[in-house]
Protein backbone atom coordinates (compact mmCIF):
# COMPACT_ATOMS: atom_id res chain seq x y z
CA UNK A 1 0.00 0.00 0.00
CA UNK A 2 1.49 3.28 -0.93
CA UNK A 3 1.44 6.08 1.69
CA UNK A 4 3.38 8.05 4.19
CA UNK A 5 4.34 6.89 7.89
CA UNK A 6 4.84 8.94 10.58
CA UNK A 7 6.85 7.64 13.70
CA UNK A 8 6.56 7.37 17.00
CA UNK A 9 2.78 8.08 17.39
CA UNK A 10 4.05 9.78 20.52
CA UNK A 11 7.08 11.06 22.23
CA UNK A 12 7.69 12.27 25.34
CA UNK A 13 11.33 14.93 25.72
CA UNK A 14 12.86 16.22 28.70
CA UNK A 15 14.23 19.66 28.86
CA UNK A 16 17.25 20.27 26.86
CA UNK A 17 17.00 17.16 24.89
CA UNK A 18 16.88 16.65 20.76
CA UNK A 19 14.50 14.52 19.59
CA UNK A 20 13.57 13.40 15.58
CA UNK A 21 10.80 12.43 14.21
CA UNK A 22 10.60 10.29 11.66
CA UNK A 23 8.57 10.71 8.04
CA UNK A 24 8.54 8.25 4.92
CA UNK A 25 6.67 8.00 2.09
CA UNK A 26 6.50 5.67 -0.93
CA UNK A 27 4.00 7.46 -2.95
CA UNK A 28 7.29 8.71 -5.03
CA UNK A 29 6.27 12.15 -4.34
CA UNK A 30 9.11 15.47 -5.09
CA UNK A 31 7.86 17.61 -2.25
CA UNK A 32 7.75 16.79 1.58
CA UNK A 33 6.32 18.79 4.32
CA UNK A 34 6.19 19.63 8.10
CA UNK A 35 3.46 21.28 9.72
CA UNK A 36 3.00 22.04 13.99
CA UNK A 37 -0.34 21.83 14.83
CA UNK A 38 -1.83 23.72 18.63
CA UNK A 39 -4.71 22.36 20.13
CA UNK A 40 -7.58 24.45 18.30
CA UNK A 41 -5.22 26.10 15.97
CA UNK A 42 -4.38 25.72 12.06
CA UNK A 43 -1.22 24.06 10.96
CA UNK A 44 1.57 26.05 10.97
CA UNK A 45 4.78 25.17 7.68
CA UNK A 46 7.68 24.58 9.74
CA UNK A 47 9.68 23.33 6.53
CA UNK A 48 9.16 22.07 3.40
CA UNK A 49 11.48 20.30 0.14
CA UNK A 50 10.66 20.19 -2.88
CA UNK A 51 13.53 18.28 -3.95
CA UNK A 52 15.89 15.63 -2.51
CA UNK A 53 19.22 18.02 -0.80
CA UNK A 54 17.08 20.82 -0.43
CA UNK A 55 14.60 22.34 1.58
CA UNK A 56 12.87 25.49 2.50
CA UNK A 57 12.15 27.27 5.96
CA UNK A 58 8.62 27.89 6.69
CA UNK A 59 6.99 30.40 9.29
CA UNK A 60 8.32 29.15 12.33
CA UNK A 61 11.36 27.37 11.30
CA UNK A 62 13.51 28.27 14.69
CA UNK A 63 14.27 25.24 16.65
CA UNK A 64 13.69 22.71 14.29
CA UNK A 65 16.10 20.84 11.69
CA UNK A 66 15.53 18.68 8.94
CA UNK A 67 17.28 17.11 6.11
CA UNK A 68 16.53 15.27 2.88
CA UNK A 69 18.97 12.88 1.80
CA UNK A 70 16.72 10.56 0.62
CA UNK A 71 13.61 11.18 -1.95
CA UNK A 72 11.44 9.01 0.84
CA UNK A 73 12.48 10.60 3.70
CA UNK A 74 12.19 14.11 5.72
CA UNK A 75 13.01 13.43 8.98
CA UNK A 76 12.34 16.43 11.72
CA UNK A 77 14.40 17.28 14.81
CA UNK A 78 13.32 19.27 17.87
CA UNK A 79 15.98 20.89 18.87
CA UNK A 80 16.67 21.96 22.69
CA UNK A 81 16.38 25.85 21.20
CA UNK A 82 12.59 25.34 20.71
CA UNK A 83 11.24 26.36 24.06
CA UNK A 84 8.06 25.25 23.39
CA UNK A 85 7.51 21.97 21.55
CA UNK A 86 4.81 20.42 22.92
CA UNK A 87 2.53 20.01 20.10
CA UNK A 88 1.07 17.76 17.29
CA UNK A 89 3.50 17.06 14.35
CA UNK A 90 2.18 16.47 10.54
CA UNK A 91 3.87 15.51 8.00
CA UNK A 92 2.57 15.35 4.38
CA UNK A 93 3.83 14.72 0.83
CA UNK A 94 2.83 15.52 -2.85
CA UNK A 95 3.74 16.05 -6.23
CA UNK A 96 5.97 19.26 -6.95
CA UNK A 97 4.15 20.55 -9.76
CA UNK A 98 0.41 19.26 -11.59
CA UNK A 99 2.21 17.70 -14.81
CA UNK A 100 3.01 14.83 -12.69
CA UNK A 101 -0.48 14.66 -11.05
CA UNK A 102 -3.12 16.38 -8.78
CA UNK A 103 -0.92 18.19 -6.25
CA UNK A 104 -3.35 17.38 -2.96
CA UNK A 105 -1.14 16.80 -0.23
CA UNK A 106 -1.09 13.25 1.78
CA UNK A 107 -0.84 13.30 5.58
CA UNK A 108 0.86 11.03 7.68
CA UNK A 109 -1.36 10.48 11.24
CA UNK A 110 1.59 12.71 13.18
CA UNK A 111 3.35 12.84 16.41
CA UNK A 112 2.07 14.35 19.31
CA UNK A 113 5.29 15.50 20.60
CA UNK A 114 5.31 16.50 24.94
CA UNK A 115 7.86 17.45 26.96
CA UNK A 116 8.07 16.13 30.70
CA UNK B 1 3.67 37.08 4.09
CA UNK B 2 1.26 34.97 2.20
CA UNK B 3 -1.94 34.16 4.26
CA UNK B 4 -4.90 32.12 3.94
CA UNK B 5 -8.04 33.17 5.98
CA UNK B 6 -10.96 31.59 7.56
CA UNK B 7 -13.40 31.96 9.81
CA UNK B 8 -12.65 30.25 13.19
CA UNK B 9 -16.56 29.42 13.67
CA UNK B 10 -18.06 27.42 15.25
CA UNK B 11 -20.08 27.31 12.48
CA UNK B 12 -23.64 25.71 13.87
CA UNK B 13 -26.15 24.78 11.42
CA UNK B 14 -28.86 21.64 11.71
CA UNK B 15 -28.94 18.24 10.32
CA UNK B 16 -30.03 18.52 6.29
CA UNK B 17 -28.99 22.17 6.03
CA UNK B 18 -26.55 23.88 3.54
CA UNK B 19 -23.03 24.60 5.51
CA UNK B 20 -20.94 27.48 3.94
CA UNK B 21 -17.11 27.31 4.57
CA UNK B 22 -15.18 30.00 3.40
CA UNK B 23 -11.47 30.98 2.60
CA UNK B 24 -9.55 34.36 1.41
CA UNK B 25 -6.06 34.17 0.36
CA UNK B 26 -3.60 36.75 -0.19
CA UNK B 27 -0.81 35.63 -2.71
CA UNK B 28 -2.39 36.28 -6.43
CA UNK B 29 0.31 33.12 -8.28
CA UNK B 30 -1.97 30.58 -6.02
CA UNK B 31 -3.11 27.93 -8.56
CA UNK B 32 -4.22 24.85 -6.13
CA UNK B 33 -6.68 24.89 -3.91
CA UNK B 34 -8.01 22.19 -1.26
CA UNK B 35 -10.17 21.64 1.59
CA UNK B 36 -9.43 19.56 4.14
CA UNK B 37 -11.51 17.83 6.90
CA UNK B 38 -9.54 16.78 10.33
CA UNK B 39 -11.77 15.21 12.88
CA UNK B 40 -10.53 15.98 16.60
CA UNK B 41 -6.75 14.12 17.07
CA UNK B 42 -6.54 13.10 13.98
CA UNK B 43 -4.56 14.41 10.59
CA UNK B 44 -6.38 15.92 7.78
CA UNK B 45 -8.28 14.25 4.90
CA UNK B 46 -8.86 15.54 1.49
CA UNK B 47 -12.27 16.51 0.79
CA UNK B 48 -12.34 18.40 -2.55
CA UNK B 49 -9.57 20.37 -4.99
CA UNK B 50 -10.14 22.95 -7.28
CA UNK B 51 -7.77 24.40 -9.83
CA UNK B 52 -10.29 26.62 -11.82
CA UNK B 53 -12.34 29.64 -11.78
CA UNK B 54 -16.32 28.38 -11.21
CA UNK B 55 -17.58 25.69 -9.53
CA UNK B 56 -16.54 21.53 -8.81
CA UNK B 57 -19.48 19.07 -7.65
CA UNK B 58 -18.35 15.88 -5.90
CA UNK B 59 -21.40 14.03 -3.91
CA UNK B 60 -22.58 16.29 -1.32
CA UNK B 61 -19.31 18.95 -1.66
CA UNK B 62 -19.75 21.78 -3.76
CA UNK B 63 -16.00 23.69 -4.03
CA UNK B 64 -16.57 27.50 -5.53
CA UNK B 65 -13.25 29.27 -6.63
CA UNK B 66 -13.20 32.93 -7.75
CA UNK B 67 -9.56 33.97 -8.96
CA UNK B 68 -10.42 37.49 -9.46
CA UNK B 69 -11.84 37.93 -5.53
CA UNK B 70 -9.18 35.86 -4.13
CA UNK B 71 -12.13 33.95 -2.50
CA UNK B 72 -12.86 29.98 -1.99
CA UNK B 73 -15.78 28.02 -0.62
CA UNK B 74 -17.11 24.75 0.52
CA UNK B 75 -20.46 24.19 0.41
CA UNK B 76 -21.93 21.62 1.82
CA UNK B 77 -25.81 19.93 1.48
CA UNK B 78 -27.15 18.18 3.57
CA UNK B 79 -25.09 18.24 6.39
CA UNK B 80 -24.93 15.43 8.91
CA UNK B 81 -23.69 14.74 12.30
CA UNK B 82 -20.64 12.97 10.70
CA UNK B 83 -19.60 16.26 8.89
CA UNK B 84 -19.15 17.51 12.36
CA UNK B 85 -15.24 18.65 12.35
CA UNK B 86 -12.73 21.40 11.51
CA UNK B 87 -12.44 22.17 7.45
CA UNK B 88 -8.95 23.73 6.52
CA UNK B 89 -8.49 25.20 3.57
CA UNK B 90 -5.44 25.00 1.79
CA UNK B 91 -3.65 26.94 -1.05
CA UNK B 92 -0.35 26.57 -2.96
CA UNK B 93 1.43 28.32 -5.85
CA UNK B 94 2.66 24.79 -7.87
CA UNK B 95 6.12 24.34 -9.17
CA UNK B 96 9.62 25.50 -8.15
CA UNK B 97 10.24 27.48 -5.77
CA UNK B 98 7.00 28.41 -5.10
CA UNK B 99 5.57 25.09 -3.89
CA UNK B 100 4.76 25.81 -0.13
CA UNK B 101 1.44 25.14 0.82
CA UNK B 102 -0.38 27.32 3.38
CA UNK B 103 -3.01 26.46 5.61
CA UNK B 104 -5.62 28.43 6.84
CA UNK B 105 -6.61 28.16 10.81
CA UNK B 106 -9.78 26.48 10.15
CA UNK B 107 -13.03 26.23 10.64
CA UNK B 108 -15.25 24.54 13.14
CA UNK B 109 -18.46 23.13 11.85
CA UNK B 110 -21.11 21.07 14.10
CA UNK B 111 -24.46 19.78 12.31
CA UNK B 112 -26.64 19.63 15.22
CA UNK B 113 -29.19 16.44 14.97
Amino acid sequence: DGGITQSPKYLFRKEGQNVTLSCEQNLNHDAMYWYRQDPGQGLRLIYYSQIVNDFQKGDIAEGYSVSREKKESFPLTVTSAQKNPTAFYLCASRWADRERGNTEAFFGQGTRLTVV
Amino acid sequence: QKEVEQNSGPLSVPEGAIASLNCTYSDRGSQSFFWYRQYSGKSPELIMFIYSNGDKEDGRFTAQLNKASQYVSLLIRDSQPSDSATYLCAVSADGGSQGNLIFGKGTKLSVKP
